[in-house]
Order: C-alpha cells, then structure tokens, then sequence
C-alpha cells in the first residue's frame, strides 16, 4: 500500500529558529499533499494544501510566510516552520492519496518543541 | 455549526461490547467518508473506507446514510487493543481535496 515518510519525528528548537519538516511519499506520486496540525486533545486541523509545482492553498488563519511549504518533486513537500515561537509547538502531520482505495496516508507525524 | 460532527465521549465500555460511533457532516455534496482510528500521540491509520452500500471487515461495520448526513461506524466484540480515538473523514470538492476531519470520539474498552 501507499507509504508515506516524515522526518524528523521530533524535534527540539530554540524560539526564533527555523525548522524544516520533510514529507515523501515513498512508493507512488502525489501531486498533492496535505499538512496537518494537532494541538493536544484537539483534532487534526489543516494547515494547506501542497500543490507540485505551484504554490500551497493555506487554510484562512494559517500564515503562509511563517509556514513555508515547498513541493518541488512529485514524492517530497516539505514545510518549514520560520521563526518559530512556543506556541507553534504540535503535533505537524503529512498525508498524501494515490487516489486508490486506501484513502488518504499519514506520515508518522513530527512533534516540534520549541522552548 | 461545524462541518462535520462527532460525539467526543469518551465511551467507555468492558470487553465484548459492541459500541457505535455517528458522524454528522453538514455538506451535501461531499464524496467520499472515512473511518481513521488514531492511538494516543501516533498518526491517523486508515480504518476503513464507507460506502452507500455499507461495508464490514471483521468486527467493524460502516454505513453512510447520504440522506440525513451521517455516517456510523459499529465495533462488534470490543477488544483491549481497539481503544482508541476514532475519526470520522469527510471529503469533497473537485478532486476531494478538501477534507475534513471530525475532532474524534475517544473509546476505553476495559477488561
């Protein structure tokens, strides 16, 4: 079935820095992918919609010059938290469809702290 | 009223209970629904798919109801390993590009 990888799986950051979350869908091509946030005891909530070779759909609320997404290949979107501050510590999820039956695919999940 | 609805619970309920979950989604032109089930702080892990026919694997049954905008998921013989948070996915627009996930109905099954 269709497999998706996210890395890192968590990470520790200062305030202010920048940190780069990677997704790759491992054995087919998703002209599309997806990020998610969840924040404890809360649902996923989407953050945008990661587009190949265009721009990324934000959600109304989500800053796009603070959450950078690039899709440059059809298997790897990644999205780069810039800046970061404590309250953008979560739980930052990528799921991308091959459009099959299986629906659509989680990567593993990136928890960020940032203290 | 938001897009789609789950009852949070939690449900707790003791071994070799059956237990039934609803969602509500509020747009009629959506496509395509899902059952996610998510362990605590680990990824959402496709359930199963839900289909206007209804469909079974195993102890898990869904059903659609496009008429009053629900879905159901029924667990069968709950298991210690089937607690869990289960999400409801509703997806529409061109493509099925937007999706919606319900916030979750958390279950306890306890010996």
């Amino acid at each position: 079935g269709a497999v998706v990888s996210q890395h890192p799986s968590r990470v520790i950051c200062k305030s202010g820095t920048s940190v780069k979350i990677e997704c790759r869908s491992l054995d087919f091509q998703a002209t599309t992918m997806f990020w998610y946030r969840q924040f404890p005891k809360q649902s996923l909530m989407l953050m945008a919609t990661s587009n190949e070779g265009s721009k990324a759909t934000y959600e109304q609320g989500v800053e796009k010059d603070k959450f950078l997404i690039n899709h440059a290949s059809l298997t790897l979107s990644t999205l780069t938290v810039t800046s970061a501050h404590p309250e953008d510590s979560s739980f930052y999820i990528c799921s991308a469809t091959d459009r099959g039956p299986s629906g659509y695919t989680f990567g593993s999940g990136t928890r960020l702290t940032v203290v | 009223r938001k897009e789609v609805e789950q009852d949070p619970g939690p449900f707790n309920v003791p071994e070799g209970a059956t237990v039934a979950f609803n969602c509500t989604y509020s747009n009629s032109a959506s496509q395509s629904f899902f059952w996610y089930r998510q362990d605590c702080r680990k990824e959402p892990k496709l359930l199963m798919s839900v289909y206007s026919s209804g469909n079974e694997d195993g102890r898990f049954t869904a059903q659609l109801n496009r008429a009053s905008q629900y879905i159901s998921l029924l667990i069968r013989d709950s298991k210690l390993s089937d607690s869990a948070t289960y999400l409801c996915v509703v997806t529409s627009g061109t493509g099925g590009f937007k999706t919606i996930f319900g916030a979750g109905t958390r279950l306890f099954v306890k010996a």
